[in-house]
């Protein structure tokens, strides 16, 4: 079993929609994580940190269930420039590790 | 450039064959990522560079891979008598700290096509 599992998509939304994504976690010892995004055929970059209490930045929420090992992001009002690739991380705690998940596609529509 | 800079952008190079990929990462950051990334795949660690420490290399596939990095500068990723299996995105990534903010800045990465 993959550390990060994620739903490859794609999912397919119309401008405007609102969408989410989950990706669960197997180690409990996953301590920070956070969401990239990748353009096809570009490089990966930091889209938000997911904090415990849940964060926000403009259109797009982050949620932490450490519970059932689930994080989220929901993306509100979406934009046709919001389609890529969203990558999950995690990092264990005391570590420089990076892992990431395979990623979940997204295609906003007009 | 003040970005992660890596080379060559693009390698088609037959099998058994030895390549060598090589990043520039930001000045000043003193951890450096190479992950591998094949076509629809997700980021698979490869091996971590801090400082003058020793390299954590446990995300080395096979003993064909080996990686070098002078000082806090550019790194070396050669891989030995490649195989087909190889063909993917080499990504080079740097961080000012141990990745604990969790932001890594990314290279465009080294497109290998191993035939």
């Amino acid at each position: 079993r993959k550390e990060v599992e994620q739903d490859p998509g794609p999912f397919n939304v119309p401008e405007g929609a609102t969408v989410a994504f989950n990706c669960t976690y197997s180690n409990s010892a996953s301590q920070s994580f956070f969401w990239y995004r990748q353009d096809c055929r570009k490089e990966p970059k930091l889209l938000m940190s997911v904090y415990s209490s849940g964060n926000e930045d403009g259109r797009f929420t982050a949620q932490l269930n450490r519970a059932s090992q689930y994080i989220s992001l929901l993306i509100r009002d979406s934009k046709l420039s919001d389609s890529a690739t969203y990558l999950c991380v995690s990092i264990r705690d005391s570590s420089y590790k990076l892992i990431f998940g395979s990623g979940t596609r997204l295609l906003v529509r007009p | 450039g003040a970005g992660v800079s890596q080379s060559p952008s693009n390698k088609v190079t037959e099998k058994g064959k030895d390549v060598e990929l090589r990043c520039d990462p930001i000045s000043g950051h003193t951890a450096l990522y190479w992950y591998r990334q094949r076509l629809g795949q997700g980021l698979e660690f490869l091996i971590y560079f801090q400082g003058n420490s020793a390299p954590d290399k446990s995300g080395l596939p096979s003993d064909r891979f080996s990686a070098e990095r002078t000082g806090e500068s550019v790194s070396t990723l050669t891989i030995q008598r490649t195989q087909q299996e190889d063909s993917a995105v080499y990504l080079c990534a740097s961080s000012q700290q141990m990745g604990a903010t969790g932001e890594l800045f990314f290279g465009e990465g080294s497109r290998l096509t191993v035939l």
